[in-house]
């Protein structure tokens, strides 16, 4: 089975302007989950996504957003973009559980994102 | 608010040997405990996770972890490094109620070097 894929792989903006990413989870999957990881951080969580509704939003300002497809693919947009959101931004999907809670994140390769 | 804390940024050990790579987690509720493995210029790679139940978990390659609610610890573990095994380690932990329930919190990561 295909594993949870991301695109692009790379990409490199200036300060200002907007960038959209993508992820297509695993099949079966409903739930996707957004992270972003500073060199040398940790990831840490932007969005969840499940069943087309955002679910959570990590402490991330509003120049963030994201939405999930009917076929469960993701969009992470970022507008008017800063140095600081230079990062390796990773995409998650997951089951939920019949409790709604969320089961084993499977992540993406990433998108490396450089603002200059 | 969840944490985790890893507190060594750096574990060498000599291939060959056992290896630990410490974790402690704070959340409400029950803990739900993972570790995912990094390798350069990828995404996270799951190894092995603790819902409920026998407080050792065995994992992907070898690896093992040990729960400790007492020490609120999740130390991974393996007995014998490889130096395939050198990578980015990272623990994180999912809360059992509300906001918690859908977002991981990681650690800032362990670089584990295996040496020939």
């Amino acid at each position: 089975d295909a594993g949870v894929t991301q695109s692009p792989t790379h990409l490199i903006k200036t300060r200002g302007q907007h960038v959209t990413l993508r992820c297509s989870p695993i099949s079966g999957h409903k739930s996707v989950s957004w992270y972003q990881q500073v060199l040398g951080q940790g990831p840490q969580f932007i969005f969840q996504y499940y069943e087309k509704e955002e679910r959570g939003r990590g402490n991330f300002p509003d120049r963030f957003s994201a939405r999930q497809f009917p076929n469960y693919s993701s969009e992470l947009n970022v507008n008017a973009l800063l140095l600081g959101d230079s990062a390796l931004y990773l995409c998650a999907s997951s089951l939920v559980t019949s409790g709604g809670s969320t089961d084993t994140q499977y992540f993406g390769p990433g998108t490396r994102l450089t603002v200059l | 608010a969840q944490s985790v804390a890893q507190p060594e940024d750096q574990v060498n050990v000599a291939e060959g040997n056992p290896l630990t790579v410490k974790c402690t987690y704070s959340v409400s509720g029950n803990p739900y405990l993972f570790w995912y493995v990094q390798y350069p210029n990828r995404g996270l790679q799951f190894l092995l996770k603790y819902i409920t139940g026998d407080n050792l978990v065995k994992g992907s390659y070898g690896f093992e972890a040990e729960f400790n609610k007492s020490q609120t610890s999740f130390h991974l573990k393996k007995p014998s490094a490889l130096v395939s095994d050198s990578a980015l380690y990272f623990c994180a932990v999912r809360g059992q109620f509300g906001a918690g329930s859908y977002q991981l919190t990681f650690g800032k990561g362990t670089k584990l070097s295996v040496i020939p």
